[in-house]
């Protein structure tokens, strides 16, 4: 089954705790990303990845790190997290005319 | 401008009745493009893929206006099931980027 893992589902933290969220695609994508949601906003990018090793920024990467060492994962990473980086964080694997999967999401709170 | 635009909603429509959404994109080099549906919440689940020529899948139809810029979604016969938010996604040629309007919001009544 095609599937797109994200962990943890639920985080609560505090500012400045150094926190990785995790992602793993079983489709042998390439093309992986990673996005937030916020209200009235929608999905903006966060980072995306073509490939392993190469990634680069979305509209909004400020405060996040990515990294790209095998084709199956892609996680993400707040050095130090900040309360505007409480948000609804979802993993996609695919795209370009492709449609993109959807990892179940990772609820982020930072106090 | 934004470069993916929906009209957020909510659209309340009773059992039974049809329902168009349009969305418009900014990018004429825009290549393809998507409907997703997202529930409360949840992670955003492909309804279709939008071609050239239109294309349908049951009760659902998605239109391509690439002169005006625009795609739609027409749901006939609603369901109470189709009560969800309803994502226009737009990929400009030669990318993988992926740009996403903000949703129109459907609730379907008894």
């Amino acid at each position: 089954e095609a599937q797109v893992t994200q962990n943890p589902r639920y985080l609560i933290t505090v500012t400045g705790k150094k926190l990785t969220v995790t992602c793993s695609q079983n489709m042998n994508h390439e093309y992986m990303s990673w996005y937030r949601q916020d209200p009235g906003l929608g999905l903006r990018q966060i980072y995306y990845s073509m490939n392993v090793e190469v990634t680069d920024k979305g509209d909004v990467p400020e405060g996040y790190k990515v990294s790209r060492k095998e084709k199956r994962n892609f996680p993400l990473i707040l050095e130090s997290p900040s309360p505007n980086q409480t948000s609804l964080y979802f993993c996609a694997s695919g795209g370009g005319d492709q449609p993109q999967h959807f990892g179940d999401g990772t609820r982020l709170s930072i106090l | 401008r934004k470069e993916v635009e929906q009209d957020p909603g909510p659209f309340n429509v009773p059992e039974g009745a049809t329902v168009a959404f349009n969305c418009t994109y900014s990018n004429s080099a825009s290549q393809s493009f998507f409907w997703y549906r997202q529930d409360c919440r949840k992670e955003p689940k492909l309804l279709m893929s939008v071609y050239s020529s239109g294309n349908e899948d049951g009760r659902f139809t998605a239109q391509l206006n690439r002169a005006s810029q625009y795609i739609s979604l027409l749901i006939r016969d609603s369901k109470l099931s189709d009560s969800a938010t309803y994502l226009c996604v737009v990929s400009p040629s030669g990318t993988y980027k992926y740009i996403f309007g903000t949703g129109t919001r459907l609730k379907v009544l008894a």
